[in-house]
C-alpha cells in the first residue's frame, strides 16, 4: 500500500496570510491526525478528524482549523500566519478502528517570513 | 504531559545491540507501550508497540517489565541508518479521545 501523502513538501509565507496543507491517507484509514513539529515545543497534537468529524482537539488557537472529506483525505488550514507558524506539518493516518497505530507522513515544511 | 520518561541521548557501536529504555510508572492497565523513531526532519516511523508481552517484528524487540512500569526497545544489530530519535509512548486502546503525546525522545547515535 502507499503511505501517507503531504502536498506541498515545502512552502514559503508572509506574515499575515493564510495556507492550506493537504494530507491523503493510506488507503482504508479512515482517521486523520494532524501534528506541528517546533525545535523549542516538538511535536503537539493539532487535531484527529475520522470520518468527516473533529474526534479530538489539541491546545492550538483556533487560526488553525481543518477539515475531512468523504474519501478520508483531510486538510488543514492556518490563517492569519505568525512567525511562530513556521513549523513542520505532520500528518498521520490509523485505521479508525480498535488497532490505533498512526503512519506519518513525511511532513510539510512551513517557513513564514 | 508526557507519561513516559527516557534518556536524553544514548551512543551505540555499529553493529551491536542498541537499548533503549523507557519508564512509564503511571501506565493504566489498557494502556499500550509504542514506540515511533524519527530520522532528521522526516515524519515519524512507527516501530513497535505491546501491552505486556514481550513483542519482536522485524525492526525491533520490546521487552516489558512484568510490572509494566518500563520497557527497553532493542534493535539487534545497530546500523548507521538506525540513528534518530527514538519516542516512548503509552496510549490507551480503544480510547478514540486520546491522542499520541510524544515527549523530547531518546537521541540515538550510531557510531561506526
Amino acid at each position: 500500500k502507499a503511505g501517507v501523502t503531504q502536498t506541498p513538501r515545502y512552502l514559503i509565507k508572509t506574515r499575515g496570510q493564510q495556507v492550506t496543507l493537504s494530507c491523503s491517507p493510506i488507503s482504508g484509514h479512515r482517521s486523520v491526525s494532524w501534528y506541528q513539529q517546533t525545535p523549542g515545543q516538538g511535536l503537539q497534537f493539532l487535531f484527529e478528524y475520522f470520518s468527516e468529524t473533529q474526534r479530538n482537539k489539541g491546545n492550538f488557537p483556533g487560526r488553525f482549523s481543518g477539515r475531512q472529506f468523504s474519501n478520508s483525505r483531510s486538510e488543514m488550514n492556518v490563517s492569519t500566519l505568525e512567525l511562530g507558524d513556521s513549523a513542520l506539518y505532520l500528518c498521520a493516518s490509523s485505521p479508525g478502528r480498535e488497532q490505533e497505530t498512526q503512519y506519518f507522513g513525511p511532513g510539510t515544511r512551513l517557513l513564514v517570513l | 504531559d508526557a507519561k513516559t520518561t527516557q534518556p536524553t541521548s544514548m551512543d551505540c557501536a555499529e553493529g551491536r545491540a542498541a537499548n533503549l529504555p523507557c519508564n512509564h510508572s503511571t501506565i493504566s492497565g489498557n494502556e499500550y507501550v509504542y514506540w515511533y523513531r524519527q530520522i532528521h526532519s522526516q515524519g515519524p516511523q512507527y516501530i513497535i508497540h505491546g501491552l505486556k508481552n514481550n513483542e519482536t517484528n522485524e525492526m525491533a524487540s520490546l521487552i516489558i517489565t512484568e510490572d509494566r512500569k518500563s520497557s527497553t526497545l532493542i534493535l539487534p544489530h545497530a546500523t548507521l541508518r538506525d540513528t534518530a530519535v527514538y519516542y516512548c509512548i503509552v496510549r490507551a486502546r480503544d480510547n478514540y479521545g486520546q491522542n499520541f503525546v510524544f515527549g523530547p525522545g531518546t537521541r540515538l547515535s550510531v557510531l561506526p
